[in-house]
């Protein structure tokens, strides 16, 4: 069946580092992809999409591309911010697939 | 905009108590999720309806849960009776149209805990 593979937490990263988490897939078809946020405390947002290969969805100045060749959709940011610690998840669907998440410590 | 309600935010029952939890979409979306989401885990799909279709429950488990989605707005999730491994959040979220396409609002969830 579909899944979602994304690297184990915590990272903890000092303010201003580059940002990788890595998700990677599995599914039949075209899936869409998802990157949530969960900040303490609060409820899962969407953070970005992307619907098709090649698309890149970008936001708060995070981005990931939809890289069907390698079944990954990473997502990166150039310098993080100490408001930037939360957990991330993957997803994909149809099926609505969550990869188990990380956290990110960011310190100042 | 109100953003998806839930209610209770916290339940602590014993086991082999029934529970049930309530939630209300945002105004105008037709469909609604149930999840679970463990400690340290992804939030795992329960049930999806469009309007009050259920079109998708293969991962609820029909023993002890149930669902209903009456006039196809508010939904209530139901455990009967609850087991010591129900322990989870549980979260409702609900968007307008397919996920696809259509960005998924979730609520804050309730945090159920079975003594």
């Amino acid at each position: 069946g579909d899944s979602v593979t994304q690297m184990e937490g915590p990272v903890t990263l000092s303010e201003e580092a580059f940002l990788t988490i890595n998700c990677t897939y599995t599914a039949t078809g075209y899936p869409s992809l998802f990157w949530y946020v969960q900040y303490p405390g609060e409820g899962l947002q969407l953070l970005l999409k992307a619907t098709k290969a090649d698309d890149k969805g970008s936001n708060k100045g995070f981005e990931a591309t939809y890289r069907k060749e390698t079944t990954s959709f990473h997502l990166e940011k150039g310098s993080v911010q100490v408001s930037d610690s939360a957990v991330y998840f993957c997803a994909l669907s149809p099926g609505i697939i969550f990869g188990k998440g990380t956290r990110l410590h960011i310190l100042p | 905009e109100a953003g998806v309600v839930q209610s209770p935010r916290y339940k602590i029952i014993e086991k082999k108590q029934p529970v049930a939890f309530w939630c209300n979409p945002i105004s105008g979306h037709n469909t609604l999720y149930w999840y679970l989401q463990n400690l340290g885990q992804g939030p795992e799909l329960l049930i999806r309806y469009e309007n009050e279709e259920a079109v998708d429950d293969s991962q609820l488990p029909k023993d002890r849960f149930s669902a209903e989605r009456l006039k196809g707005v508010d939904s209530t999730l139901k455990i009967q009776p609850a087991e010591l491994g129900d322990s989870a959040v549980y979260l409702c979220a609900s968007s307008l149209g397919r996920v696809n396409y259509n960005e998924q609002f979730f609520g804050p969830g309730t945090r159920l805990t079975v003594l």
